[in-house]
């Protein structure tokens, strides 16, 4: 099992331009979260899907936004970068909330550098 | 508000010497505490939860209520627990995560 992949693993993106970041995994999980990690501070969650078919803010969505495409894959969206995105991206999965199997297992990671 | 501090950046030690990592958390409810680790060059991972009370590695925490802490400690570092690790909470909503900064630990020969 490939676990959480995460396409690509780095990027660089002009002020303005837009970009998707790709999540899959194989794990059969319903739930699915997107975080950010910048210099100094912990992951902070941007969106998650409990299970296909839905989408919920987390922490910082503002200027993200997501579509949980099936049940394997999560992409979050940057319709117009700005500096302020530069940072990490992190994929995660898991099961259910309280399920017994819910810890988050996490993608590779996404460097994202706005110019 | 929902809150998870760890008040050291880096933490040196040497081989063979007990390691304490402080993660103080905020939260009115009943949280479930984690510790995540990142060794070089591999994805983030989980280390341990609380509610297991198991020891992973050599290491464990215990969740404190009174001092709103969930210390991970282990008594004999190793070189290979040089690694970043962050603790974090869940708590009031679904599965969702609140990390904190990390901790850097160095554990040198």
């Amino acid at each position: 099992n490939a676990g959480v992949t995460q396409t690509p693993k780095f990027q660089v993106l002009k002020t303005g331009q837009s970009m998707t970041l790709q999540c899959a995994q194989d794990m059969n999980h319903n739930s699915m979260y997107w975080y950010r990690q910048d210099p100094g501070m912990g992951l902070r969650l941007i969106y998650y899907s409990a299970s296909e078919g839905t989408t919920d803010k987390g922490e910082v969505p503002n200027g993200y936004n997501v579509s949980r495409l099936n049940k394997r894959e999560f992409s979050l969206r940057l319709e117009s970068a700005a500096p302020s995105q530069t940072s990490v991206y992190f994929c995660a999965s898991s099961g259910p909330s309280g399920s017994g199997v819910d810890t988050q297992y996490f993608g590779p990671g996404t460097r994202l550098t706005v110019l | 508000a929902q809150r998870v501090t760890q008040p050291e950046k880096l933490l040196s030690v040497f081989k063979g010497a007990p390691v304490e990592l402080k993660c103080n958390y905020s939260y009115s409810g009943s949280p479930e505490l984690f510790w995540y680790v990142q060794y070089s060059r591999q994805r983030l991972q989980l280390l341990l939860r609380h509610i297991s009370r198991e020891s992973i590695k050599g290491f464990t925490a215990d969740l404190n209520k009174g001092e709103t802490s969930f210390h991970l400690k282990k008594p004999f570092a190793q070189e290979e627990d040089s690694a970043m690790y962050y603790c974090a909470l869940r708590g009031g909503g679904y599965n969702k995560l609140i990390f904190g900064a990390g901790t850097r630990l160095a554990v040198h020969p």
